[in-house]
């Protein structure tokens, strides 16, 4: 089965700075899709970012951008100019791209990173 | 375009009440339909999936069951709700291609 880790519980950085959050992953399989997903105090899930594991390429999607590196199965999250709304749980998930054996078609979450924005 | 509509948001039930949760999409058809359940501090767990009408696969053993009667409906059921079901509930589909999945406003459940 396939799991996901953040090692980080919280984050915090200022308004208009960079951070990155980290995302390791454990799976034996070379096809799948990697998510990152930010929780608002809303708790509606919104997705940030895709990468499909195939493509060298990291996905890039305005200040968001990820650091994919199949080898070492991780897929880090940078957020540049941090902005106020940008505070917010932030989840990493696995999907499988075969969709072979059970709950391989659904996500697999990390249990979260908590992001605060300081002004 | 397409939408989730999960209700109701707020849910209190004593212990040994009936549950039902509703899920609808709209815009879309024949999606691939999920329950995930969010205990307080934690991820998101996968109950149940359903990739048609009356294709249901459950992913942990609980007291919940899920069904799916119309094509864009998907209910999360239970006969006697425990203390530990206690939870956000949230309901998604994804469709074939790309491959993310989309989020209902989920749902929080308090049994007392």
């Amino acid at each position: 089965a396939q799991t996901v880790t953040q090692s980080q519980p919280e984050m915090s950085v200022q308004e208009a700075e960079t951070v990155t959050l980290s995302c390791t992953y454990d799976t034996s399989e070379s096809d799948y899709y990697l998510f990152w997903y930010k929780q608002p105090p809303s708790r509606q899930m919104i997705l940030v970012i895709r990468q499909e594991a195939y493509k060298q390429q990291n996905a890039t999607e305005n200040r968001f951008s990820v650091n994919f590196q199949k080898a070492a199965k991780s897929f880090s999250l940078k957020i540049s100019d941090s902005q106020l709304g940008d505070a917010a749980m932030y989840f990493c998930a696995y999907r499988s791209a075969t969709g072979a054996g059970g709950g391989a078609d659904g996500l697999t979450f990390g249990k979260g990173t908590h992001l605060i924005i300081q002004p | 375009s397409q939408t989730i509509h999960q209700w109701p948001a707020t849910l209190v039930q004593p212990v040994g009440s009936p549950l039902s949760l509703e899920c609808t999409v709209e815009g879309t058809s024949n999606p691939n339909l999920y329950w995930y359940r969010q205990a307080a501090g934690r991820g998101l767990q996968l109950l149940f999936y359903s990739v048609g009408i009356g294709q249901i696969s459950s992913e942990v053993p609980q007291n919940l069951s899920a069904s799916r009667p119309q094509d864009r409906q998907f209910i999360l059921s239970s006969k006697k709700l425990l203390l530990s079901d206690s939870g956000f509930y949230l309901c998604a589909w994804r469709r074939r291609s790309p491959h993310e999945a989309f989020f209902g406003q989920g749902t929080r459940l308090t049994v007392v």
